[in-house]
């Protein structure tokens, strides 16, 4: 059965740093990973998606990077902004075509 | 505890009927459901958040038209397909917030529509 874990829980860091969130999953018999964003009483909101075959995806300061063998796959923010507060999800779409979700990262970015 | 259901789980349907699929939280009342839908690639993006006695905030170019949400009660939601193209076969996923406290969304099984 597939799990999904991220580290940290929970991240609190000044303005301007860049950052890494992690997400680890236990079989790498994926089809995808997605990077979701999610901020209170709101849905999630894609942010990158990395197909199996891919190694990595940008879009604005966001980089997700995926790597299969070792069952992880990281975002890294740069130049984090109050507006980058917010709870990070990571899930995997596998070949049993179902969605495990990890339990979220919870980033505050200090003004 | 926590779950939610869809039903049906799979539909198969003709061009130009309507379908309705169904999300339930069984064991917690959700105030906010939201529906997704898996587009090519196996994305998911978020369609629409849908409130309990109000009408849904649709997400930028979904039409609110073709895609009715109803959330009548604090367990049910429902999503109605209407006038349905092949375009509209898709993988759709509903998930919902416990109102009682929490941001974990939790998600049903989803439900695969195919329009022939």
């Amino acid at each position: 059965k597939q799990e999904v874990t991220q580290i940290p829980a929970a991240l609190s860091v000044p303005e301007g740093e860049n950052l890494v969130l992690n997400c680890s999953f236990t079989d790498s018999a994926i089809y995808n990973l997605q990077w979701f964003r999610q901020d209170p009483g709101k849905g999630l909101t894609s942010l990158l998606l990395i197909q199996s075959s891919q190694r990595e995806q940008t879009s604005g300061r966001l980089n997700a990077s995926l790597d299969k063998s070792s069952g992880r796959s990281t975002l890294y923010i740069a130049a984090s902004q109050p507006g980058d507060s917010a709870t990070y999800l990571c899930a995997d779409y596998n070949y049993g075509q179902n969605f495990v979700f990890g339990p979220g990262t919870r980033l505050s970015v200090l003004p | 505890g926590a779950v939610v259901s869809q039903h049906p789980s799979r539909v198969i349907c003709k061009s130009g009927t309507s379908v309705k699929i169904e999300c339930r939280s069984l064991d917690f009342q959700a105030t906010t459901m939201f529906w997704y839908r898996q587009f090519p690639k196996k994305s998911l993006m978020l369609m629409a958040t849908s409130n309990e006695g109000s009408k849904a905030t649709y997400e930028q170019g979904v039409e609110k038209d073709k895609f009715l949400i109803n959330h009548a009660s604090l367990t049910l939601s429902t999503l109605t397909v209407t006038s349905a193209h092949p375009e509209d076969s898709s993988f759709y996923i509903c998930s919902a917030t416990d109102t009682g406290g929490g941001e974990t969304q939790y998600f049903g099984p989803g439900t695969r529509l195919l329009v022939l």
